[in-house]
């Protein structure tokens, strides 16, 4: 059973455009919901995180939109470059609970120059 | 190097054999994740311990898989008689106090030929 779910599952976006990752959740009980970002053959870093008691955060270029109602979070990318280009996953964890990490499919982003 | 590490990168076994993984989980952080990526799929949990125990496995095959994180040394994943289906990526993350921070290692990709 899928308990992240992301879409789409690729992107491709022209240079300085603004990429947009949707995630949606069904276990209230997540109370983390952090971002990843993965290159060809490396391991997945940890880029922005969120808790629902905040609609927004930004961390530089990446920002994140959250709606706890809709039980959905999201992942803009600012001013976007070709060095973006790469995998996105979003996640979600209960920080109290059990601490596994559950993933999103993931979206291979591609930015175009 | 404080980041996670993980050895060997690249692990090739014929079915039937064994596959041991490392992780050395970043310096300060005494809880250890295990994760699997098998090819265009995000990453699953598999096993979460600290030191001298296995916190919760749930996400780990009842059979021929098992893990460790000895009071001294590295976490280990063992896989006993590897088939094909076992090959993926496999991936390391450790955390601190705060559990839900999880930064992971670069991975060990095992083939099983």
């Amino acid at each position: 059973q899928q308990q992240v779910k992301q879409s789409p599952q690729s992107l491709i976006v022209q240079k300085g455009g603004i990429p947009i990752i949707n995630c949606a959740y069904e276990n209230t009980a997540f109370d983390y919901f952090p971002w990843y970002q993965q290159f060809p053959g490396k391991g997945p870093a940890l880029l922005i995180a969120i808790r629902p008691d905040v609609s927004e955060k930004k961390e530089g270029r990446f920002t994140i939109s959250f709606n706890k109602s809709a039980k959905q979070f999201s992942l803009h990318i600012m001013d976007s470059q070709p060095g973006d280009s790469a995998t996105y996953f979003c996640a979600a964890i209960e920080a109290q609970g059990a601490q596994k990490l559950v993933f999103g499919q993931g979206t291979r982003l591609t930015i175009n120059p | 190097n404080a980041g996670v590490m993980q050895n060997p990168r690249h692990l090739v076994r014929r079915r039937g054999q064994e596959a041991r993984l490392r992780c050395s989980p970043m310096k300060g952080h005494s809880h250890v994740y295990w994760y699997r990526q098998l090819p265009e799929e995000g990453l699953k949990f598999m096993v979460y311990l600290q030191k001298e125990n296995i916190i919760d496995e749930s996400g780990m095959p009842k059979e021929r898989f098992s893990a460790e994180f000895p009071k001294e040394g590295p976490s280990i994943l063992r896989i006993q008689q590897v088939v094909r289906g076992d090959s993926a990526a496999y991936f390391c993350a450790s955390s601190g106090l705060a559990g839900h921070e999880q930064y992971f290692g670069p991975g060990t990709r095992l083939t099983v030929t």
